[in-house]
């Protein structure tokens, strides 16, 4: 089983609607991100939460916000989504100064 | 703020061709430099590290040495293969934010038969 598991793979959807991205993970990990990826682009950090109780914003965060439910769950939503919110989105886990582990993304596109 | 700032692509090699991919950061203190590669349809994977200056991250026969005296972690690899075809990360993770990365811009690597 991957460490990092992303729901779902694939979404096709209207302007809009409100989606939820869903990420979750058994490294044991405390900290968790969600980051954006454009063709031909690096990533860009949209949310990341340090434990359960904390919640940050990233360099791009309007029009997203998030959950922790758990340590090991931590979903992204899209509460009124527009076309230039397609996109490849990632999560990611981390320790302290470690690597960043990351899911296989969930590729969205806004119609 | 910090900052990576990578050799920008796309690069195209011969297969058995040697690899130098340039990196260099901004960053205050002492961070952790990563490389990391992305495979078609997949997330990130971790390539190789380094935490501290001189120290030489190695894997899968890429290497780059973190040197702090020109803020540079280049990545190079003797002789590419077509299966190393893909796009690579190179990114800080700093002492002030632990575990909150910082990654440049990717450079798809593209190796010819």
């Amino acid at each position: 089983d991957a460490d990092v598991t992303q729901t779902p793979r694939n979404r096709i959807t209207k302007t809009g609607k409100r989606i939820m991205l869903e990420c979750s993970q058994t490294k044991g990990h405390d900290r968790m991100y969600w980051y954006r990826q454009d063709p031909g682009l690096g990533l860009q950090l949209i949310y990341y939460s340090f434990d359960v109780k904390d919640i940050n914003k990233g360099e791009i965060s309007d029009g997203y916000s998030v959950s922790r439910q758990a340590q090991a769950k931590f979903s992204l939503s899209l509460e009124s989504a527009i076309p230039n919110q397609t996109a490849l989105y990632f999560c990611a886990t981390s320790d302290p100064q470690g690597p960043q582990h990351f899911g296989d993304g969930t590729r969205l596109s806004i119609l | 703020g910090n900052s990576v700032t990578q050799m920008e692509g796309p690069v195209t090699l011969s297969e058995e061709a040697f690899l130098t991919i340039n990196c260099t950061y901004t960053a205050t203190g002492y961070p952790s430099l990563f490389w990391y590669v992305q495979y078609p349809g997949e997330g990130l994977q971790l390539l190789l590290k380094a935490t501290k200056a001189d120290d030489k991250g190695s894997n899968k026969g890429f290497e780059a040495t973190y040197r702090k005296e020109t803020t540079s972690f280049h990545l190079e690899k003797g002789s590419v293969q077509v299966s190393d075809s893909a796009v690579y990360f190179c990114a800080l993770s700093d002492n002030t934010n632990a575990g909150k990365s910082t990654f440049g811009d990717g450079t798809t690597l593209t190796v010819k038969p």
